[in-house]
């Protein structure tokens, strides 16, 4: 059972304009999400959370959404750049008696094309 | 943020023998984690390991095949034990730090473990 899913396996996008990542999960108990970006060969880089109890959080050009009814959330790059071509992971936290449990999305390959 | 290293970056393995995989982190932290990313795969939790106290391991994984030891707050150690080549993955820690409302998690570049 997947409970984190990111069901775009590559997106390409033009340099400037606007990268959407998505990511749907179904666990409603997730108390954090987390974006990450990977190049190979490196470990995952993080990018960008947010809480459950919010649903937006801006970082730079990096900006993450979280509509809990829809149980859906989207990294938002703007504008994206050459250097944003890695894989993006989505992950989600649940807390379950005081340790943290972590599941990650399959990755969306993004290529920003220049 | 957290900078953390790990050793070996890669190695390649004879199946049956062990290899002990080591993370070191450039500040205190109570909770670490291990984690695996199979080829084509996403990334796998492992084990949260807290110093001072056993490693709570996730569904799949136990102790004598992945025994983990955390003997203080900034280094820990993840052993594969009687590799098989289905061992063959990036072996990752990583550390996360929080606050009220925020929570951010760091990881190592990896170790790529070949098993033949």
């Amino acid at each position: 059972d997947q409970q984190v899913k990111q069901n775009s396996p590559s997106l390409s996008v033009q340099e400037g304009r606007i990268s959407i990542l998505n990511c749907d999960y179904t666990n409603s108990m997730f108390d954090y999400f987390l974006w990450y970006k990977k190049y190979p060969a490196e470990g995952p880089t993080f990018l960008i959370s947010i809480s459950s109890i919010k649903d937006k959080n801006e970082d730079g050009r990096f900006t993450v959404f979280l509509n809990k009814s829809a149980k859906h959330l989207s990294l938002h790059i703007v504008p994206s750049q050459p250097g944003d071509s890695a894989v993006y992971f989505c992950a989600a936290r649940a807390t379950t008696s005081g340790t943290y449990k972590y599941i990650f999305g399959t990755g969306t390959r993004l290529k920003v094309l220049a | 943020s957290a900078v953390i290293s790990q050793k070996p970056s890669r190695d390649i393995c004879q199946r049956g023998t062990s290899l002990t995989i080591q993370c070191q982190v450039d500040s205190q932290v109570t909770m670490m984690f291990w984690y695996r990313q199979q080829p084509g795969q996403s990334l796998t939790l492992i084990a949260t390991a807290n110093q001072g106290s056993e490693a709570t391991y996730e569904s799949g994984f136990v102790i004598d095949k992945f025994p983990i030891s955390r003997p203080n707050l900034t280094f820990s150690t993840l052993t594969v034990s009687n590799m098989s080549p289905e061992d063959s993955s990036i072996y990752l820690c990583s550390v996360g730090r929080g606050g009220y409302d925020t929570y951010e998690q760091y990881f190592g570049p990896g170790t790529r473990l070949t098993v033949t």
